[in-house]
């Protein structure tokens, strides 16, 4: 089957750095999103992956490993307004994407 | 503003009523995308479009029916609305069906099923 593994949940402070992990398995890979969802509203795309190695995008990065089937998000200077899910996807052999059920993201002073 | 309109924003429904949630994007993006999200859950594709006038089943197709008359439009209806389909549906396009284009949301609708 196809499976998206994103931890739960994650506290970190701010101006702090945290990088949230997602491993995958599915039928064929044709690339990795991140999303961002603030609590009750839509979520948003952050970042796409399809070869190996660091996407840099002003305080937030994606790094991709095709061999291990894991992806993290490394957001850096942490603010408040970073509070939110982040969720990841995956494209499978079909072009659908496959989604993690999320990892909250808690920001403490 | 572009973007995707969805309409109702929530909505309370009785068991066995038939629905139907509204979707319009003026991107003119030629996918379009339905998912229900559910606490503890990913995303779940319930059906997807990607060009006007054709539609496929997604992962939970079940008890759900799309249309897609234009490429603007994909209205999504609960023939026969169960408990079970409580949940959040959000409505999404991308340019192309094609994997490396990101996808844009709606704010979704709160559909509650007693």
């Amino acid at each position: 089957g196809q499976n998206i593994d994103q931890p739960t949940e994650m506290t970190a402070t701010e101006g702090a750095i945290v990088q949230i992990n997602c491993t995958y398995q599915t039928s064929g890979f044709n690339g990795l999103f991140w999303y961002q969802q603030h609590a009750g509203e839509a979520p948003t795309f952050l970042s796409y992956n399809v070869l190996d190695g660091l996407e840099e995008k002003g305080r937030f990065s994606s790094f991709l490993s095709r061999s291990k089937g894991y992806s993290y998000l490394l957001l850096k200077e942490l603010q408040m307004k970073d509070s939110a899910s982040y969720l990841c996807a995956v494209a499978d052999s079909n072009y659908q994407l496959i989604w993690g059920a999320g990892t909250k993201l808690i920001i403490k002073p | 503003i572009a973007g995707i309109t969805q309409a109702p924003t929530s909505q309370i429904l009785a068991a066995g009523r038939r629905m139907t949630l509204r979707c319009t994007q003026d991107m003119r993006h030629n996918a379009m995308y339905w998912y229900r999200q559910d606490l503890g859950l990913g995303l779940r594709l319930i059906h997807y479009s990607n060009t006007a006038g054709t539609t496929g089943k997604g992962e939970v197709p079940d008890g759900y029916s799309v249309s897609r008359a234009n490429t603007d439009d994909f209205p999504l209806t609960l023939a026969s609305a169960v408990p079970s389909q409580t949940s959040v549906y959000f409505c999404a396009s991308s340019d192309t069906g094609d994997s490396n284009q990101p996808q844009h949301f709606g704010d979704g609708t709160r559909l509650s099923i007693l």
